[in-house]
């Protein structure tokens, strides 16, 4: 089974322009979440998927970031215009209601941003 | 807010021996706890799952433990390998809450040969 899948994995851009980044989550999860990490904490959520739909974005700078999810499947994460502190490792998770492990969230390897 | 410590500081320890996480929250308990495992620039990697109404659970050398009085849940690996040098990760999730996870901020193992 293909795992989920980001690009690109690493960004390097200055502070003001803009970013996206991609994710295919594991065929048939009909959940999506993108979290951000900084260096040396943990895995903080921006926004949370259901299918199509927003389940929840409560942590999601909305002046800056957005999120989409058109078809169910691939999403997109966009920054602008990004920020110095908007450098960390943007993470794309699925998950399916099925699995026996309830709950239990499939991680991208992750892309990298660092805002100069 | 929900507030998740993990160990504040890297643990080191020596091969063969066990190794001890320690994730402490605050306010009410979870309806259960997972465990990650997270590599240098890698995505965390799912360990073990342990319910509110369960008070341990092995996986081969894995052994989780969750005390709600205490508010505590407890991670061991025993015979520890340097293989298992990585940082875990403790997340929470709460009844109700759409399987959102609140990650811990993790604790850093290295496990010296």
């Amino acid at each position: 089974e293909a795992g989920v899948a980001q690009s690109p994995r690493y960004k390097i851009i200055e502070k003001r322009q803009s970013v996206a980044f991609w994710c295919n989550p594991i065929s048939g999860h009909a959940t999506l979440y993108w979290y951000q990490q900084i260096l040396g904490q943990g895995p903080k959520l921006l926004i949370q998927f259901q299918n199509n739909g927003v389940v929840d974005d409560s942590q999601l700078p909305k002046d800056r970031f957005s999120a989409e999810r058109l078809k169910g499947v691939d999403s997109t994460l966009k920054i602008q215009p990004a920020k110095l502190e908007d450098s960390a490792v943007y993470l794309c998770a699925s998950s399916s209601p099925g699995t026996k492990n309830t709950g239990e969230l499939f991680f991208g390897e992750g892309s990298r941003l660092t805002v100069l | 807010s929900q507030k998740i410590e993990q160990n504040s500081e890297a643990l080191n320890i020596q091969e063969g021996k066990t190794a001890t996480l320690t994730c402490n929250y605050t306010n009410y308990s979870p309806a259960y706890l997972q465990w990650y495992r997270q590599d240098p620039g890698r995505g965390p990697v799912f360990l073990l799952l342990i319910r509110e109404n369960e008070k341990e659970k092995r996986k081969e050398r894995l052994k989780v433990t969750f005390d709600t009085t205490l508010k505590q849940s407890l991670f061991h690996i025993t015979a520890s390998q340097p293989a298992d040098s990585a940082t875990y990760l403790c997340a929470l999730s709460y009844s109700g809450s759409a399987r959102q996870l609140t990650f811990g901020s993790g604790t850093q193992l290295t496990v010296l040969p």
